[in-house]
């Protein structure tokens, strides 16, 4: 069993909708990250965070410590936010742990 | 962000014959380098962790005589996929990293296609 799971693991919506692609991870981390991987395969990280909220234009971004939850919000959906939305802890100081993905395709 | 380049982009190779993957970080320095590979419609797996000058640590099941892994100054790391088969044909993606995971922020190379015929 993957220590990251994410769901759902597909997930199509129309251009405009609010997203949520959610994460939960079974062992204690020191943080956790958000990745977009684009159709090509090149990765961006969109956030890393150890409590809280972060906020970057439309993507919102949330972590549960207590309850071992993350959430990926995005608002006001565009096309081009069609990618695969991946999570990873960080256990330790170096070791990622990568959930499967999320893949969201937004039709306009 | 940092800028972070793979050299090839994409690579078709014969069974048997041996592939070079160039990873640069064009604009910090790498002391920790990781090393993933993605089948496809799955999740990035670790390979292996390379620090500059010092010999890589391998993942369980990865085998460290196929996948040579050099990471001999802090810009540069290579891996080299020898004697390659079919079943290596996959997404390679380097991951260069000036340190601790927790302090800084994580980078990936735009990766690498390998189709071994």
């Amino acid at each position: 069993k993957n220590e990251v799971e994410q769901s759902p693991q597909n997930l199509t919506a129309q251009e405009g909708e609010f997203i949520t692609i959610n994460c939960s991870y079974s062992v204690g981390i020191s943080a956790l990250h958000w990745l977009q991987q684009h159709p090509g395969g090149g990765i961006v990280s969109l956030f890393m965070l150890s409590s809280g909220k972060k906020k970057h234009g439309r993507l919102i971004a949330t972590i549960n410590i207590q309850e071992k939850h993350s959430s990926l919000h995005i608002t006001a959906s565009h096309p081009r936010d069609s990618a695969v939305y991946i999570c990873a802890s960080i256990q330790g100081a170096q070791k990622l742990v990568f959930g499967q993905g999320t893949r969201l395709t937004i039709n306009p | 962000g940092a800028v972070v380049s793979q050299h090839p982009s994409w690579v078709i190779c014969k069974s048997g014959t041996s592939v070079k993957i160039e990873c640069r970080s064009l604009d910090f320095q790498a002391t920790t380098m990781f090393w993933y590979r993605q089948f496809p419609k799955q999740s990035l797996m670790l390979m292996a962790t390379s620090n500059e000058g010092s010999k890589a640590t391998y993942e369980q099941g990865v085998e460290k005589d196929k996948f040579l892994i050099n990471h001999a100054s802090l810009t540069l790391s290579t891996l080299t996929v020898t004697s390659a088969h079919p079943e290596d044909s996959s997404f390679y993606i380097c991951s260069p990293s000036t340190g601790s995971l927790i302090t800084y922020e994580q980078y990936f190379g735009p990766g690498t296609r390998l189709t071994v015929t």
